[in-house]
């Protein structure tokens, strides 16, 4: 069974601060990762993905891939209070389906 | 331009009865999904059609069939409805399957009483 485990949270920040989202996934076939966001009663919308070990930045988004430990995260500086939300991990092989974990909630205090 | 679309946004049925989710893409992508999300679940994936003409089950696809009608189109039908299917519904597409990134319709909250 291929799992995407991340912790449900909720993670609590306060504004201007960095917010550390973490996953970890069972499959080493695992190629290909993205980061969704989701507000509450809305779609998932995607953030980013990052397919090569190490980092990628894209404004204030940064995610970071480790496939030796099996370890993939999303780094936010400068935090908002919109970006409060949950934060979905996926995951994937070439050709395969995506397996999603439960997420993490955020909460960004003003 | 729509992107993902899906009908209805919000059904309730009665235990036993039948209906259609339907769901349509324009952005001219291969691969379409069906995804079920529940509370602390996160999404699990019903059915896919990694192309127009084929359909796979997921990784929960008791109770339910699709038909990938065309290039745009992907229904989801429950034949006999069960409350456990009580959940949120999201179809989505890609330009084809892993590693290209999926795009998500606003989805449908289906209650079964």
């Amino acid at each position: 069974q291929k799992e995407v485990e991340q912790n449900s949270g909720p993670l609590s920040v306060p504004e201007g601060a960095i917010a550390s989202l973490n996953c970890t996934y069972s499959d080493r076939g695992s190629q290909s990762f993205f980061w969704y966001r989701q507000y509450s009663g809305k779609s998932p919308e995607l953030i980013m993905f990052i397919y090569s070990n190490g980092d990628k930045e894209d404004g204030r988004f940064t995610a970071q891939l480790n496939k030796a430990s099996q370890y993939v995260s999303l780094l936010i500086r400068d935090s908002q209070p919109s970006d409060s939300a949950t934060y979905l991990c996926g995951g994937a092989n070439y050709g395969q389906n995506f397996v999603f974990g439960p997420g993490t909630r955020l909460s960004v205090l003003p | 331009n729509a992107g993902v679309t899906q009908t209805p946004k919000f059904q309730v049925l009665k235990t036993g009865q039948s209906m259609t989710l339907q769901c349509a893409q324009d952005m001219n992508h291969n691969s379409m999904y069906w995804y079920r999300q529940d509370p602390g679940m996160g999404l699990r994936l019903i059915y896919y059609s990694a192309s127009e003409g084929t359909t796979d089950k997921g990784e929960v696809p008791n109770g339910y069939n699709v038909s990938r009608l065309n290039k745009r189109e992907f229904s989801l039908r429950l034949e006999s409805a069960a409350p456990s299917q009580t959940s949120v519904y999201f179809c989505a597409s890609s330009v084809g399957t892993a590693p290209y990134e999926q795009y998500f319709g606003p989805g449908t909250r289906l209650t079964v009483t």
